[in-house]
């Protein structure tokens, strides 16, 4: 079983839709979780970091963390073409360098 | 702009050749990371180091070797190259605190 678990997708959706992603994780030392969107042949960018459990907003995106399920979500309102790329999520615990990702969503916004 | 930098974008090698991906970083981070992304696996962690002077084993390190050469320098080197070692491969910085920042990425295809 992999640490972090992520849909593949694709996720496809028309614009102006609410967009929900998720990722199950099986360390329960995992404390900082992250979100990040990497357009295509493009490095991965930071688009939300949280850490324990809650949520947290910026703009249109909305990062929820519910440790006692170990799930993590990524909400996205509003959704624009401008969105479709891949989301990974990722996590670490609060000792470690390392962090562990999850293999990506990817999303299409149709206008 | 400030970032992380990375080279070559693109190479291809033949069986048993080796060659050296280079990182560079501008940010200040102390720590500096090389990753492999393939499809359906996700990100995966070849080495890293925590800070200058220290290199660690990731999750693929077979294969491969690393040098920090100093605080901004994070080089990749594979010493004899097999096609399993086709991926794209990108580098990343980060002070901890925060999540990490990639470089654009190297698409290595080993024939």
């Amino acid at each position: 079983q992999k640490e972090v678990e992520q849909d593949p997708g694709p996720l496809s959706v028309p614009e102006g839709a609410i967009v929900s992603l998720n990722c199950t994780y099986s360390n329960s030392a995992f404390q900082y979780f992250m979100w990040y969107r990497q357009y295509s042949r493009k490095g991965p960018e930071l688009l939300m970091y949280t850490y324990s459990s809650g949520n947290k907003e910026d703009g249109r995106f909305t990062a929820q963390v519910d440790k006692s399920s170990k799930y993590i979500s990524l909400f996205i309102r509003d959704s624009q073409p401008s969105d479709s790329a891949t989301y990974l999520c990722a996590m670490k615990d609060t000792g470690g360098f390392k962090t562990i990702f999850g293999a990506g969503t990817r999303l299409f916004v149709k206008a | 702009n400030a970032g992380v930098t990375q080279t070559p974008k693109f190479q291809v090698l033949k069986t048993g050749q080796s060659m050296t991906l280079q990182c560079a970083q501008d940010m200040n981070h102390n720590s500096m990371y090389w990753y492999r992304q393939d499809p359906g696996m996700g990100l995966r962690l070849i080495y890293y180091s925590a800070s200058e002077g220290t290199t660690d084993k990731g999750e693929v390190p077979n294969g491969y070797n690393v040098s920090r050469l100093n605080k901004r320098e994070f080089s990749l080197r594979l010493e004899s190259a097999a096609p399993s070692q086709t991926s794209v491969y990108f580098c990343a910085s980060s002070d901890w605190e925060n999540g990490y920042t990639f470089g654009s990425g190297t698409r290595l295809t080993v024939v």
